[in-house]
């Protein structure tokens, strides 16, 4: 199974708002809604942003949303704050019935 | 509130076994809802899914994994266990172990805090 494609890096100002792009293929990203997304800042343990495309967990902020279309999965977040500054890395599931990581975007907060 | 720490040599020999255990706590690896998942991350690179293990004992790997990788739950311990055979530098990575939740369609919920195990003579 190959990663799902990923911007290395995207930046924004405070306040703007930036999309995080995760491109996969028919048997992961395109077939179920089953997308997750995960930040990473430095030196610590991914966080679950996003479940099953557009799904927040209780406590993460609504700036951060989800969709899909088609193979692409996205990861919009608003109202940009410097507390964003992180890894982000997507996740789907597979035609295989395993799962499969996008290589992870470096955000930056201008 | 689920807690997951891990536990293992910091240091394995090429062609040994990487055995790491992942101590369950605030929650119970008995749980029907929840599949007890390893992860890693090679130092400066993205994740990697390795597998998870479901209480019943029953499996799941990466295939690119999957001839090396054995995941096993221990329900009197409320613990979960990796073992990689035949590492090489090539497996040098953070190693975390999480909780993937089937009510919120296998996501990552709950993860530790990763443990760096390094592949050398």
């Amino acid at each position: 199974q190959s990663a799902l494609t990923q911007p290395p890096s995207v930046s924004g100002s405070p306040g703007q708002s930036v999309t995080i792009s995760c491109t996969g293929t028919s048997s992961d990203v395109g077939s179920y809604n089953r997308v997750s997304w995960y930040q990473q800042p430095p030196g610590t343990a991914p966080k679950l942003m996003i479940y099953e495309v557009s799904n927040r967990p209780s406590g993460v902020p609504d700036r951060f949303s989800g969709s899909k279309s088609g193979n692409t999965a996205s990861l919009t977040i608003s109202g940009l704050q410097a507390e964003d500054e992180a890894d982000y890395y997507c996740s789907s599931y597979t035609s295989s019935s395993t799962w499969v990581f996008g290589g992870g975007t470096k955000l930056t907060v201008l | 509130q689920v807690q997951l720490q891990e536990s293992g040599p910091g240091l394995v020999k090429p062609s040994e076994t990487l055995s790491l255990t992942c101590t369950v706590s605030g929650g119970s690896v008995s749980s029907g809802s929840s599949y007890w998942s390893w992860i890693r991350q090679p130092p400066g690179k993205g994740l990697e899914w390795i597998g998870y293990v479901y209480y019943s004992g029953g499996t799941n790997y990466n295939p690119s994994l999957k001839s090396r990788v054995t995941i096993s739950v221990d329900t009197s311990k409320n613990q979960f266990s990796l073992k990689l055979r035949s590492v090489t530098a090539a497996d040098t990575a953070v190693y975390y172990c999480a909780r993937a939740d089937y009510d919120i369609s296998e996501a990552l919920d709950y993860w530790g805090q990763g443990t760096l195990v390094t592949v050398s003579s």
